[in-house]
């Protein structure tokens, strides 16, 4: 079983759609949850984190967090053309070097 | 903002030569990474560094690779005799160190071609 798991896409909405992008996990080590964007042949930008179950809200965006389920989902409200890209999904646990490790990324088409 | 930067954005070199890829973390931070990017697959962990040491490296950091801060403001990973398959994207990270401190920040990224 791979240790993050996440669907490649592409998913492909129209513009203002509510879009939900998920990963499944299996370290139950793993505390901190991290949502990049990736434009493409660009670096990862962070989105938002979260540290332990919950959810976590900025602006259109929300994150939440089911450790018993270890499960991660991203929400985006009011989707735009320009949020299309790729989201990666990132995580590590409470110790170490708090190296991350990644879904292989969603990539996501906002339909104009 | 402050932010990661890296040189070059793209390297094209031959099989068995030397590559430098540079990086200038953000100015705070001491806490540093690479990462890379295979073309189509997930990012992956290549090294941590903190205090002029290496922290953790992954499997895939073998003794071909190397990383060194020469100077207060860079970050450099060596790969010392290339391979093809060493082509792909390579990310450096930084993060502050701290309570709390845990967002890491990517650069743009350096393209390394291996022909």
């Amino acid at each position: 079983q791979k240790e993050v798991e996440q669907d490649p896409g592409p998913l492909s909405v129209p513009e203002g759609a509510i879009v939900s992008l998920n990963c499944t996990y299996s370290n139950s080590a793993f505390q901190y949850f991290m949502w990049y964007r990736q434009y493409s042949r660009k670096g990862p930008e962070l989105l938002m984190y979260t540290y332990s179950s919950g959810n976590k809200e900025d602006g259109r965006f929300t994150a939440q967090v089911d450790k018993s389920s270890k499960y991660i989902s991203l929400f985006i409200r009011d989707s735009q053309p320009s949020d299309s890209a790729t989201y990666l999904c990132a995580m590590r646990g409470n110790s170490g070097t708090y190296k991350y490790i990644f879904g292989t990324g969603t990539r996501l088409k906002v339909l104009a | 903002e402050p932010e990661v930067t890296q040189t070059p954005s793209h390297q094209v070199t031959q099989m068995g030569q030397e590559v430098i890829l540079r990086c200038v973390p953000i100015s705070n931070h001491l806490y540093f990474y690479w990462y890379r990017q295979i073309l189509g697959q997930k990012v992956e962990f290549l090294v941590s560094f903190y205090n002029n040491e290496i922290s953790e490296k992954s499997e895939i950091f073998d003794d071909q690779f190397s990383v060194e801060r020469p100077d207060g403001s860079n970050f450099t990973l060596k790969i010392r005799s290339t391979k093809l398959e060493d082509s792909a994207m390579y990310f450096c990270a930084s993060r502050e160190v701290g309570t709390g401190a845990n967002e890491q920040y990517f650069g743009p990224g350096t393209r390394l071609t291996v022909t």
